[in-house]
């Protein structure tokens, strides 16, 4: 079973607008985690934000967590045609590590 | 680093053959997943290895499906007798101590098609 659910399912944007997706998610953790995955290819991590953090960083990423409400966003700044791919965020223990159904970001030139 | 390598990239089989799935995790991690992906059920975990022990299996659909870690480089899915059903893109990944707060890397994945 899934525990996040992505929201939308599909995004299509232009090439230098942001993009915005969420995941909520079912039950407590300890950190969420966000994925990329491009077509025909494995899975690629992105950013983990833990529990305690509200916000995380990293390049043109930026991740939200509200625990209170059960839910995480993933924003890209000024996107790119290379950022087309799926984006999964993904919680759970070390060993069970699981997936939510994915937003599929199109971007075009 | 090569990353994790799977292999076959691509399978396709009758339906009842025995199919076999490959996979060479990071050197020095220890923990290793294989997932299945399909487009109704998204990405399931189906097995986890510690030290080359499986320590949850819980997710392994049917006695058709086995594991095997023979040792840290090495491991393998079989299905026998495979069904079309099973059709799916099967994924390896690995980790570095399988502790929270880490990450996982994947590998290409096998796309499996049973006929």
């Amino acid at each position: 079973s899934q525990q996040g659910e992505e929201d939308p399912q599909a995004l299509s944007i232009q090439e230098g607008e942001n993009a915005t997706m969420n995941c909520s998610y079912k039950t407590s953790i300890n950190n969420l985690q966000w994925y990329r995955q491009n077509s025909g290819r494995g899975l690629v991590h992105l950013i983990l934000i833990r529990s305690n953090e509200r916000e995380k960083h990293s390049g043109r990423l930026r991740v939200t967590l509200d625990t209170s409400k059960k839910s995480s966003s993933l924003l890209i700044t000024a996107s790119r045609a290379a950022d087309t791919a799926s984006y999964f965020c993904a919680t759970g223990t070390a060993s069970k590590l699981t997936f939510g159904t994915g937003t599929r970001l199109q971007v075009t030139l | 680093d090569a990353g994790v390598i799977q292999s076959p990239r691509h399978e396709v089989t009758e339906m009842g053959q025995e199919v076999t799935l490959r996979c060479k995790p990071i050197s020095g991690h220890n923990s290793l997943f294989w997932y299945r992906q399909t487009m109704m059920r998204g990405l399931e975990l189906l097995i986890y290895f510690n030290n080359n022990v499986p320590i949850d299996d819980s997710g392994m659909p049917e006695d058709r499906f086995s594991a095997k870690m023979p040792n840290a480089s090495f491991s393998t899915l079989k299905i026998q007798p495979s069904e079309p059903r099973d059709s799916a893109v099967y994924f390896c990944a690995s980790s570095l101590h399988g502790t929270d707060n880490e990450k996982l890397f994947f590998g290409s994945g096998t796309q499996l098609s049973v006929l």
